[in-house]
């Protein structure tokens, strides 16, 4: 089974609709991370989480809200999907900085949502 | 803020080339540096990763370098394989902040 594990893995959708992408990892890490990819654009910072009770903002959260249900499982909700949110949506985790710890980042399949 | 830069973007070698792939970053107060590779439509696979104590990381076919002093990480690939047809992107750690990406070099490895 796969370390960190994304549903669904593709979804279509209309514009307006509420749509959201789970994200639930067995590696034991505090901090998770949404991203999104677009050609040419690269990886872009959503959201991430150090800790569940610690929420932040990255690059480009406009429209986007998420939720840290627990350590192992942080959602993404688009409220009201809009056509230019059609892309490519990973979920990662990591450990921290700590002596012990290398902070290596580990990724999801992907969830590929497409707004019609 | 730690900026990364990967150049060039793309890159076509014939098979059984060695190559270098490079990896610029802005802070040099990097902990780590991790390299991934990128099928199409697929997730982000790790290779190496780097710490800011060490020098160098290799596996098999595979070594990644880093450079602190002068911001520069570089990914070497012994002879390339038409498999290792791919994305490849480095990202740099730097405090207790999200990684961040470069935007990534598509390589094609020509049978």
């Amino acid at each position: 089974d796969a370390d960190v594990t994304q549903t669904p893995r593709n979804r279509i959708t209309k514009t307006g609709k509420r749509i959201m992408l789970e994200c639930s990892q067995t590696k034991g890490h505090d901090r998770m991370y949404w991203y999104r990819q677009d050609p040419g654009l690269g990886l872009r910072l959503i959201y991430y989480s150090f800790d569940v009770k610690d929420i932040n903002k990255g690059e480009i959260s406009d429209g986007y809200s998420v939720s840290r249900q627990a350590q192992a499982k942080f959602s993404l909700s688009l409220e009201s999907a809009i056509p230019n949110q059609t892309a490519l949506y990973f979920c990662a985790t990591s450990d921290g900085i700590e002596v012990t710890s290398t902070g290596e980042l580990f990724f999801g399949e992907g969830s590929r949502l497409t707004v019609l | 803020k730690q900026e990364v830069t990967q150049i060039p973007a793309a890159l076509s070698v014939p098979e059984g080339e060695n190559l270098v792939l490079n990896c610029s970053f802005t802070d040099s107060a990097i902990y780590n540096l991790q390299w991934f590779r990128q099928d199409p439509g697929k997730g982000l696979t790790s290779l190496l990763l780097i710490q800011s104590s060490q020098r160098e990381q290799t596996s098999g076919r595979l070594n990644a370098s880093l450079d602190k002093s002068s911001g520069r990480s570089t990914l070497y690939i012994a002879a390339s394989q038409p498999g290792d047809s791919a994305t490849y992107l480095c990202a740099g750690l730097s405090g207790n902040t999200p990684l961040v990406f470069g935007k990534g070099t598509r390589l094609s490895v020509i049978a």
